[in-house]
């Protein structure tokens, strides 16, 4: 199974709603990050937190993670319709030099 | 500009024959990775290599073979001993160093066996 998995595997909001969604995962792991992915596209990087940050934010977004629940949440805040895509998170794994291990996915959509 | 380019971005492939997935970077980056994605499936990887002339199996490499006989190319190909390869691939690249930092991403390439 995947390092990495995402809940919940969709999401439909309206227009400056927020949209939540975790990750959890399994090994120690140096990062967590979280990409987006617009449909037949490439992901985009959207923010990395370390294993020893709980909290950071970068815009609208706002992600959390705590070790001892091997979990992590990505909060976007005020949604628009173009945050409409796909949401992965991300783990470099502590013992593989470091290599991502990515999630299935969370797949918003966002309604005006 | 700086970035990862795959090409092409479609390719059609018939029954027993290899093909090759072209990934080039002009980041300066030595980290680079080819994911598999199918539908609903997330991102699986393939293959990795850390540095020029090396390069480690991921999680489903059978079937797949790549070399990086340049930091700034990653090709990979996909021999006829794939059994499904109808897929979407991704390459990425990131910097070293211990840890891992953002991954930047190609476009992909969308294989279609025919």
């Amino acid at each position: 199974s995947q390092q990495g998995e995402e809940d919940p595997q969709a999401l439909s909001i309206q227009e400056g709603e927020n949209a939540t969604m975790n990750c959890s995962y399994k090994t120690s792991i140096n990062n967590l990050q979280w990409y987006r992915q617009n449909s037949g596209r490439g992901l985009v990087h959207l923010i990395l937190i370390r294993s020893n940050e709980r909290e950071k934010h970068s815009g609208r977004l706002r992600v959390t993670l705590d070790t001892s629940k091997k979990s992590s949440s990505l909060l976007i805040t005020a949604s628009r319709a173009a945050d409409t895509a796909s949401y992965f998170c991300a783990t470099a794994i502590t013992d593989s030099w470091g290599k991502l291990q990515f999630g299935a996915g969370t797949q918003v959509v966002v309604t005006p | 500009d700086g970035g990862i380019t795959q090409s092409p971005k479609y390719l059609f492939r018939k029954e027993g024959q290899n093909v090759t997935l072209s990934c080039e970077q002009n980041l300066n980056h030595d980290a680079m990775y080819w994911y598999r994605q199918d539908p609903g499936q997330g991102l699986r990887l393939i293959y990795y290599s850390q540095i020029v002339n090396d390069f480690q199996k991921g999680d489903i490499a059978e079937g797949y073979s790549v070399s990086r006989e340049k930091k700034e190319s990653f090709p990979l190909t996909v021999t006829s001993a794939q059994k499904n390869p109808t897929a979407f691939y991704l390459c990425a690249s990131s910097q070293t160093g211990g840890l891992v930092t953002e991954a930047f991403f190609g476009q992909g390439t969308r294989l279609t066996v025919v």
